[in-house]
């Protein structure tokens, strides 16, 4: 079975500080990779989403970057965070049926 | 812009009632899924309807996809505590090229009492 792994759960690192969250899926093969955020009292908003090794496609320009560099592992990068990219980030998978997410990491930069 | 309204934006209920979430928008949808949400975790599929008109039922919960394929809803009969959470609603739009990237409502949170 598919199974989605990202990591940490929890951070909370100062503002100008860089960020690396990753995102690992198991049971597949050439996944359709996403990110989202969620804020608090909003829906979730797509960042970034990949559909091969390198491939990497941005909905919402910001400080943030995103790099797949094997086929079932995608990493969300920032160089320098700010307050306003605090939230819920999420990694997902899809195929034409649905989406499987991760547990999400809550980032607060303070 | 918002593609997908949902309401009500909250829903506080005692166990036993039964209540109805509406996800409405402008734009038609090739496919639209439903979502619960639990604190801390990620969202979990619970449907996805792809037909004009389709009904489909998962115990409790009875979701209807519109005719025009632009809205949905979900309706939830005898609520229990267990409900509780943030139902989201997602549609996926004709010809996207973001390989089955989705629109989120911003959700419904539901609080079910006993």
């Amino acid at each position: 079975s598919q199974t989605i792994h990202q990591w940490p759960a929890t951070l909370v690192q100062p503002v100008g500080s860089p960020l690396s969250l990753e995102c690992t899926v198991e049971g597949t093969s050439n996944p359709n990779l996403y990110w989202y955020r969620q804020a608090a009292g909003r829906g979730l908003q797509l960042l970034f989403y990949s559909v091969g090794i390198g491939q990497i496609s941005s909905e919402v320009p910001q400080n943030l970057s995103a790099s797949r560099p094997q086929d079932r592992q995608f990493i969300l990068s920032s160089k320098k965070l700010l307050l306003s990219d605090s939230g819920f980030y999420l990694c997902a998978w899809t195929d034409r049926y649905g989406y499987t997410f991760g547990s999400g990491t809550r980032l607060t930069v303070v | 812009t918002q593609l997908l309204e949902q309401s009500p934006q909250f829903l506080s209920i005692q166990e036993g009632e039964n209540l109805t979430v509406y996800c409405n928008s402008s734009s038609v949808f090739s496919s639209l899924q439903w979502y619960r949400q639990e604190p801390g975790e990620g969202p979990v599929l619970l449907v996805t309807v792809v037909t004009g008109g389709e009904v489909k039922k998962l115990k409790r919960l009875t979701f209807q996809f519109g005719d025009a394929r632009k809205d949905s809803s979900l309706h939830i009969t005898a609520a229990q505590p267990g409900d509780t959470g943030l139902y989201l609603c997602a549609g996926a739009q004709p010809n996207s090229n973001s390989g089955y990237a989705l629109n989120f409502g911003k959700g419904t949170s539901l609080l079910v009492t006993p």
